[in-house]
């Protein structure tokens, strides 16, 4: 069964600092990878995904995860946070079933502060 | 494209009442999915749909639980007889397959705003 594991259900930085959230993932086949975002009394927004074509993946806002085999990492950063970068982040993993749709499984979410 | 579309956004009842959910998925997207997200369970996968039949329900909690899909434009999600544990947003998300591919293709989800289900 897949899963993934997010480390840090409340992370605090600094408007400016660095943001890494971080995401470790189980599977037995090669993963689909995704990072979305939640914003307060809204739905979860797609910031990127890893599908095998790169192992660094630009997202929207700035954002970008490494995809990490030997780690079995998705970790997410940014190298300048911003006070609108403030919401709820998800990881999230699917297989790689041919011709057919997958189950989509979302880590516990991090809840990313940002702090003046 | 107005993405996708969930009512009611808010929805208090008593327990006991039967809740009816729906969503309408975004047009040509041929996969649906049923979350539910808690404080203390986070974002559950209930069910979900591929071009209208349901894929996996091992999600859904137990048989008060229902979801339907009778075409490709919309899905309900009914609680029959609701009680106050199910309190939660329930979120639809749609996507459009990628078949054909070498190794499937990779589900991009596009969520509804989300149901509030208040059961007093």
């Amino acid at each position: 069964a897949q899963s993934v594991t997010q480390l840090g259900s409340h992370v605090s930085v600094s408007e400016g600092a660095l943001v890494l959230l971080r995401c470790n993932y189980s599977s037995s086949v090669p993963p689909y990878l995704f990072w979305y975002v939640q914003y307060p009394n809204q739905g979860l927004q797609l910031l990127l995904k890893y599908t095998s074509a790169a192992t660094l993946v630009k997202g929207i806002n700035g954002f970008e995860a490494e995809f990490k085999k030997s780690e079995t990492s998705f970790h997410l950063t940014k190298p300048s946070a911003h006070m609108s970068d403030a919401a709820e982040y998800f990881c999230a993993v699917s297989d790689r079933r041919y011709s057919s749709a997958s189950k989509i499984i979302f880590g516990s979410g991090t809840r990313l502060s940002i702090r003046p | 494209d107005a993405g996708v579309i969930q009512s009611p956004r808010h929805e208090v009842t008593e327990m006991g009442q039967e809740v009816t959910l729906r969503c309408k998925p975004i047009s040509g997207h041929n996969s649906l999915f049923w979350y539910r997200q808690t404080m203390m369970r986070g974002l559950e996968l209930l069910i979900y749909f591929n071009n209208n039949v349901p894929i996996d329900d091992s999600g859904m909690p137990e048989d008060r639980f229902s979801a339907k899909m009778p075409n490709a434009s919309f899905s309900t999600l009914k609680i029959q007889p609701s009680e106050p544990r199910d309190s939660a947003v329930y979120f639809c998300a749609s996507s459009a397959m990628a078949i054909g591919l070498a190794g499937g293709g990779a589900n991009v989800l596009t969520f509804g705003a989300g149901s509030r289900l208040t059961v007093l």
